[in-house]
């Protein structure tokens, strides 16, 4: 069975630009969520989906972060434009029930110039 | 906001050696968990604990949870050189959202 798989692995941008990281969830999971762990810092929850419904987006850091997940199946999160303290680690994570066991992503390692 | 401190941040014993991490929190969580995670790699789950004094154990690895699901510890015994890598604690509540702790980076010396 395929786990997380996300896309691409590494990204480096210049300040400013636009982003779009990919995530792939075990098929047949509902829960998709979406965590960021910055430089000397713990990793943080940004938002989880349930199919494609945001059901928690409280640690989404701005209005610049727009993640989707039309359809249900794979979820996508838009980073635009991106500042320097963006950069980062940006795992996706999925599960059957919401609070049971979370497959996680490799994640994007996403460096901002 | 929650928040879960974890100590130590880093540790380096011998081989054979026994150690304990520790995560600690004023808030209370639905359930516990502990992950590991290799370079370039996401965490991957060892182990939930749930009820409040529950002790799991896995081959070398004993998971505690505080009576008052405020706090956890991860004891190894007679570490391996293979038990080096990144160890973390993550409080869960209802809604799946997870609380981590910072991190303890191990490293076991042959």
């Amino acid at each position: 069975e395929a786990g997380v798989t996300q896309f691409p692995s590494h990204s480096v941008i210049e300040k400013g630009q636009t982003v779009t990281l990919r995530c792939d969830p075990i098929s047949g999971h509902d829960n998709l969520y979406w965590y960021r762990r910055v430089m000397g810092k713990e990793i943080k929850f940004l938002l989880h989906f349930v199919k494609e419904s945001k059901q928690d987006e409280s640690g989404m850091p701005n209005n610049r972060f727009l993640a989707e997940r039309t359809g249900g199946t794979y979820s996508t999160l838009k980073v635009q434009p991106a500042e320097l303290e963006d950069s980062g680690v940006y795992f996706c994570a999925s599960s059957f029930y919401p609070g049971q066991k979370l497959f996680f992503g490799s994640g994007t390692q996403l460096s901002v110039l | 906001t929650q928040l879960l401190e974890q100590s130590p941040q880093f540790l380096s014993i011998q081989e054979g050696e026994n150690l304990t991490v520790y995560c600690n929190s004023s808030s209370v969580f639905s359930s516990l968990q502990w992950y590991r995670q290799e370079p370039g790699e996401g965490p991957v789950l060892l182990v939930t604990v749930v009820t409040g004094g529950e002790v799991k154990k896995l081959k070398r690895l004993t998971f505690q949870f505080g009576d008052a699901r405020k706090d956890s510890s991860l004891h190894i015994t007679a570490a391996q050189p293979g038990d080096t890598g990144l160890y973390l604690c993550a409080g869960g509540n209802q809604g799946g959202k997870l609380i981590f702790g910072q991190g303890t980076e191990l490293s076991v010396k042959p």
